[in-house]
C-alpha cells in the first residue's frame, strides 16, 4: 500500500538553528499538507500545498517556518530559527486531491528543541 | 475549529462491538464524514468515510443519521490494537481543504 514517509523520524537541535524536516508524499497525489502536535496537544494543521504554492496556512506558519517541493518528490518544511515552543510531533500529509480526497499521513518527525 | 463534537473518552471490553457517537449538526451538503485514529503518537490513519449512505470496510463500518447531523463509527470486533483517539471530521471532499481535527473520543479497549 503506497506510503509517505517522513525523515528524520527524531532530531534534536538548539534553539536558533535551522531545521529541515522532509517527506516523500504518495506519487501521484496533488496535495501535500504539514501538520504538528504538541505533547498531550491536538493535532493542528500549519500549511496545505497545491501546484507549487501554498494554498492555506494557519497562524501557526509564521515567517519563521517555509515549505518547499525541490523536486518531484520530496517536500520540506523548513524552521529558520528554532524555539523551545517548536518541540512537536510533524506530520506530512498528501491526498490526491479529488473524489474522496483522503488525506494519507506519515508516521512523523519528532522535533526536540534544547 | 472542529464542527463536530465527541465524547472525550469511552471503554469498550475486547471482543464487543465499539460505537463511537459524533454529532455535526451544522454539516453541509456537500461536506463527507471521516473517521481518523491515531494511535500513541503515530499519525492520524485513516478509517472510513461517508456522505449520505452507511458505509462498510474492513476496518469499521459507518452509520449516518437520515438528517446528517450525527454518526457513529462501529468497530465490531474490539481489540487492545484498536486502542486510539478517534476523531470524526466533516469536510468538502474534492478540494485541498485542511481536516480540522478536535479532540476526539480516547477509546481503551479492556482485556
Amino acid at each position: 500500500e503506497p506510503e509517505v514517509t517522513q525523515t528524520p523520524s527524531h532530531q534534536v537541535t538548539q534553539m536558533g538553528q535551522e531545521v529541515i524536516l522532509r517527506c516523500v508524499p504518495i506519487s501521484n497525489h496533488l496535495y501535500f499538507y504539514w501538520y504538528r502536535q504538541i505533547l498531550g496537544q491536538k493535532v493542528e494543521f500549519l500549511v496545505s500545498f497545491y501546484n507549487n504554492e501554498i494554498s492555506e496556512k494557519s497562524e501557526i506558519f509564521d515567517d519563521q517556518f517555509s515549505v518547499e517541493r525541490p523536486d518531484g518528490s520530496n517536500f520540506t518544511l523548513k524552521i529558520r530559527s528554532t524555539k523551545l515552543e517548536d518541540s512537536a510531533m510533524y506530520f506530512c500529509a498528501s491526498s490526491q486531491g479529488w473524489g474522496a480526497n483522503v488525506l494519507t499521513f506519515g508516521a512523523g518527525s519528532r522535533l526536540t528543541v534544547l | 475549529d472542529a464542527k463536530t463534537t465527541q465524547p472525550t473518552s469511552m471503554d469498550c471490553a475486547e471482543g464487543r462491538a465499539a460505537n463511537l457517537p459524533c454529532n455535526h449538526s451544522t454539516i453541509s451538503g456537500n461536506e463527507y464524514v471521516y473517521w481518523y485514529r491515531q494511535i500513541h503518537s503515530q499519525g492520524p490513519q485513516y478509517i472510513i468515510h461517508g456522505l449520505k449512505n452507511n458505509e462498510t470496510n474492513e476496518m469499521a463500518s459507518l452509520i449516518i443519521t437520515e438528517d446528517r447531523k450525527s454518526s457513529t463509527l462501529i468497530l465490531p470486533h474490539a481489540t487492545l490494537r484498536d486502542t486510539a483517539v478517534y476523531y470524526c471530521i466533516v469536510r468538502v471532499a474534492d478540494t485541498g481543504n485542511q481536516f480540522y481535527f478536535g479532540t476526539g473520543t480516547s477509546l481503551t479497549v479492556i482485556p
